[in-house]
């Protein structure tokens, strides 16, 4: 089944703790990125990646790092967490250069304490 | 990347009805393309309508372009409580950047 992965799902951790979420997409799609969402804000782009290797920020990029390694994988990196960074996070993939469709993981809830 | 606006920001309707939205965008675009999004899920990519086209359909969706007033509207036709959800429209031009608005909530009362 064609699909974006996220994990993890659910995620509480403490300010300053490193973490990692996981992306990935079974699609071989060239564009990925990554969206936070927070209430009355609404969607707003961290990164983005056209292919592997090459990578660009968004609307939101501060505090974040990601990697494009691999094709099929866009991880996204808090090396620092902090409260701020509490928000629903979506990882996208798209087919070619990104006005194709997105294709949307389930997404992860994190917690800063 | 340009934001889409929605309007109106919040809808409520009986099952059975047809709702319909509105979304407006500033700058040309390659392609204009509707998300649905359920409550606390990912989005969901219902239709893209490119910009020499007119008017799409898909199911009970409805799609118009009007390029020369730069807007868009989503007819959703016979709603059913399932289509309770946040609607996003994001206008896409050549650039890899994505932003979306603050969407259309619709509510689909029993």
């Amino acid at each position: 089944e064609a699909q974006v992965t996220q994990n993890p799902r659910y995620l509480i951790t403490v300010t300053g703790k490193k973490l990692t979420v996981t992306c990935s997409q079974n699609m071989n799609h060239e564009y990925m990125s990554w969206y936070r969402q927070d209430p009355g804000l609404g969607l707003r782009q961290i990164y983005y990646s056209m292919n592997v290797e090459v990578t660009d920020k968004g609307d939101v990029p501060e505090g974040y790092k990601v990697s494009r390694k691999e094709k099929r994988n866009f991880p996204l990196i808090l090396e620092s967490p902090s409260p701020n960074q509490t928000s629903l996070y979506f990882c996208a993939s798209s087919l070619g250069t990104g006005v194709d469709e997105q294709y949307f993981g389930p997404g992860t809830r994190l917690t800063v304490t | 990347s340009q934001q889409g606006e929605e309007d109106p920001q919040a809808l409520s309707i009986q099952e059975g009805e047809n709702a319909t939205m509105n979304c407006s965008y500033k700058t040309s675009i390659n392609n204009l393309q509707w998300y649905r999004q359920n409550s606390g899920r990912g989005l969901v990519h219902l239709i893209l309508i490119r910009s020499n086209e007119r008017e799409k359909h898909s199911g009970r969706l409805r799609v118009t372009l009007d390029t020369s007033k730069k807007s868009s509207s989503l007819l959703i036709t016979a709603s059913r409580a399932a289509d309770t959800a946040s609607y996003f429209c994001v206008p896409r031009s050549n650039d890899y950047k994505l932003s979306f608005g603050a969407g259309t909530t619709v509510t689909v009362r029993a």
